[in-house]
């Protein structure tokens, strides 16, 4: 158990929809970072939040968004849903003096259909 | 385009040999990699990391050797078991100089024969 929770793990879904996935990091990690896993582009990075702060972005799409809670916990927004959304959307987190080992969660499982 | 790759997709070893994953990169700024096993219905799991000031680092039954003239990275398993069966990642900083946030590979799935 790598200490990150990600819920729900699973969420089925329908076009144009819009879903919120929720992560709580390992407990002192301040840095959550968003990967998006699908079978043709494998682990891609969408974005990292720093102590509630935006600290970096990747390939993310204008219809995605995150936030990141004093509390630490993070949540990624899809909207406008599409079938090629549909992937493994996966949190990590960092501590502040090992940013760069990521943990991660188990995921969610998102079916757009 | 990617810059971090794995030259096999796929590799059968037989239980008790020893697996070699290899990785290629092509960013020289790279100064930090890692490698993270995934099992099926799994987040990625932390095995090892190297700094690129260094070029070998061993850890329990797994040595990372790290070749920066020709930018490639490997994953050594020694006496491979069942439960190494899973998707190999190597991931790399692009950024260096303590930046955050990795670029993975694709990945190279791990079959142990019995």
């Amino acid at each position: 158990d790598s200490g990150v929770t990600q819920t729900p793990k699973h969420l089925i879904t329908a076009t144009g929809q819009r879903v919120t996935l929720r992560c709580s990091p390992r407990s002192g990690d301040l840095s959550v970072y968003w990967y998006q896993q699908s079978l043709d582009q494998g682990l891609q990075f969408l974005i990292q939040y720093y102590n509630g702060e935006e600290r970096a972005k990747g390939n993310i799409l204008e219809r995605f968004s995150a936030q990141q809670f004093p509390d630490l916990h993070s949540e990624l927004n899809l909207s406008s849903l599409e079938l090629g959304d549909s992937a493994l959307y996966f949190c990590a987190s960092s501590r502040q003096g090992d940013r760069e080992k990521l943990f991660f969660g188990s995921g969610t499982q998102l079916s757009v259909l | 385009g990617e810059s971090v790759g794995l030259h096999l997709p796929t590799l059968s070893v037989q239980e008790g040999d020893n697996s070699i994953i290899n990785c290629a990169y092509s960013n020289s700024a790279s100064d930090y990699f890692i490698w993270y096993k995934q099992e099926s219905g799994k987040g990625p799991q932390f095995i090892i990391d190297i700094r690129s000031n260094m070029d070998k680092r061993q850890g329990q039954r797994v040595t990372v050797l790290l070749n920066k003239t020709v930018k490639h990275l490997s994953l050594q398993i020694a006496a491979t078991q069942p439960g190494d069966s899973a998707v190999y990642f190597c991931a790399e900083n692009p950024w260096g100089g303590g930046a955050d946030g990795l670029t993975f590979g694709k990945g190279t799935h791990l079959i142990i024969q019995p």
